[in-house]
This record gives C-alpha cells, sequence and structure tokens, in this order.
C-alpha cells in the first residue's frame, strides 16, 4: 500500500541556516505530494504541494521537487528563521482515494 | 481562502461524559470530510471518512459505537466521543475538501484537544 517515511527529528538548527528535511514515498500510480506544517498549538497548514513529477512546489521560501525517480519529495529552505520552528509532515494523497497518507512528521527547532 | 471551522479548541471532562466536536466549511460546500486523530509524537490517523448524507466509512481498528459521525448537511460534520474515557484524550482534527476539486487539497480545522480527566 501507500506510505510515507521522512527522516526523524528533532531538528535544531541555528538561524539563517539551510535546512532539508527527507521524505520519501511508496505508492502505486501518480500520486500528489504535500507538505503540511504544525505550528504549536494549531492545526495543520498546506505549506506546498506538487501533482506531478519534476512539479516544484514553493512557498513561503520553502521549496520541494516531485522526483519521481527516487519516489522523493524532500523540503528545503535555504535560511531558516526562528519562526519557521514547527512540526512539518509529508503526505501524499494517491489518484483513486480522498485522504492524505502522512509521515511521522519531524519536528524543526530553529535558534536564534 | 477556505477555511474550516473546528469547535471547541479545547475541551476537558470527567470519564464516562460524551463529546461532540463540530466541523464547519465556512465559505465552501464539503461533501466529504475527514476525521483525524493525532496522539502525542505521532502522525495523522485516519479514523474516518464522512460523507454527507450518509453513514460514515471507519478505518480499521476505529469503533464506530465510540466514535459517532454526523454529516448532516453540506457544511457540517460532527464527531461524538461518546462515554469518554482517559485513552480517548488526544489531538483530533478534522478536514474538508470543497465539493467537486477531486484534486485539490484538503482544509484542516485549528483541532480540537481532548483531555479526559
Amino acid at each position: 500500500g501507500n506510505s510515507v517515511t521522512q527522516m526523524e527529528g528533532p531538528v535544531t538548527l541555528s538561524e539563517e541556516a539551510f535546512l532539508t528535511i527527507n521524505c520519501t514515498y511508496t505508492a502505486t500510480g501518480y500520486p500528489s505530494l504535500f507538505w503540511y506544517v504544525q505550528y504549536p498549538g494549531e492545526g495543520l497548514q498546506l505549506l506546498l504541494k506538487a501533482t506531478k513529477a519534476d512539479d516544484k512546489g514553493s512557498n513561503k521560501g520553502f521549496e520541494a521537487t516531485y522526483r519521481k525517480e527516487t519516489t522523493s519529495f524532500h523540503l528545503e529552505k535555504g535560511s531558516v528563521q526562528v519562526s519557521d520552528s514547527a512540526v512539518y509532515f509529508c503526505a501524499l494523497r494517491g489518484n483513486s482515494q480522498g485522504n492524505l497518507i502522512f509521515g511521522k512528521g519531524t519536528k524543526l527547532s530553529v535558534k536564534p | 481562502g477556505a477555511v474550516v471551522s473546528q469547535h471547541p479548541s479545547w475541551v476537558i471532562c470527567k470519564s464516562g461524559t460524551s463529546v461532540k466536536i463540530e466541523c464547519r466549511s465556512l465559505d465552501f460546500q464539503a461533501t466529504t470530510m475527514f476525521w483525524y486523530r493525532q496522539f502525542p509524537k505521532q502522525s495523522l490517523m485516519l479514523m474516518a471518512t464522512s460523507n454527507e448524507g450518509s453513514k460514515a466509512t471507519y478505518e480499521q481498528g476505529v469503533e464506530k459505537d465510540k466514535f459517532l459521525i454526523n454529516h448532516a448537511s453540506l457544511t457540517l460534520s460532527t464527531l461524538t466521543v461518546t462515554s469518554a474515557h482517559p485513552e480517548d484524550s488526544s489531538f483530533y482534527i478534522c478536514s474538508a475538501r470543497p465539493a467537486g476539486t477531486a484534486n485539490q487539497p484538503q482544509h484542516f480545522g485549528d483541532g480540537t484537544r481532548l483531555s479526559i480527566l
């Protein structure tokens, strides 16, 4: 079945450091891929998405490219800020299904 | 943009109490809504898919009689945790997708933190 694997955290970085959170997936067909962010005490927010191979999703300085050859959708940001501290979830949605399948989440802490 | 409102955001109650959580799509109609549960330090787990006007579809291992779902209108789904016990304490999140937008992301509520004493 479909599944998502993302790097375990927590990840602790200094402000302005480069961020990579790895995400790989297993799926049949051509799923859509998402990154969601959960700030402390809040619900999930969609951060970015990609619906087909080689698509690049981007938002708020974050980027992720849909790589079908490596079944990956790694999240990157060139210079993190303290306000980026949150839990990040990678997710996929298969072609024929409406629900999302999530990774376990990666907690990011950015220190000033 | 599309907004999903979830209420209450936080509830504390005694063991044995039934708790109702509402999920509303404020500016769109949602034929399908999803209910998730988030355990500490773990990811979201889909509990059930709520379909307007019909019975909800529950994931394996989720007790239908324990977690009652009603989706009576295109903008409202409710989750009732019946006779709640401490092990039901968790973070519950709903999501909704606008009708006729199968390829668009779901929109999430802010979640309800349920604490059973």
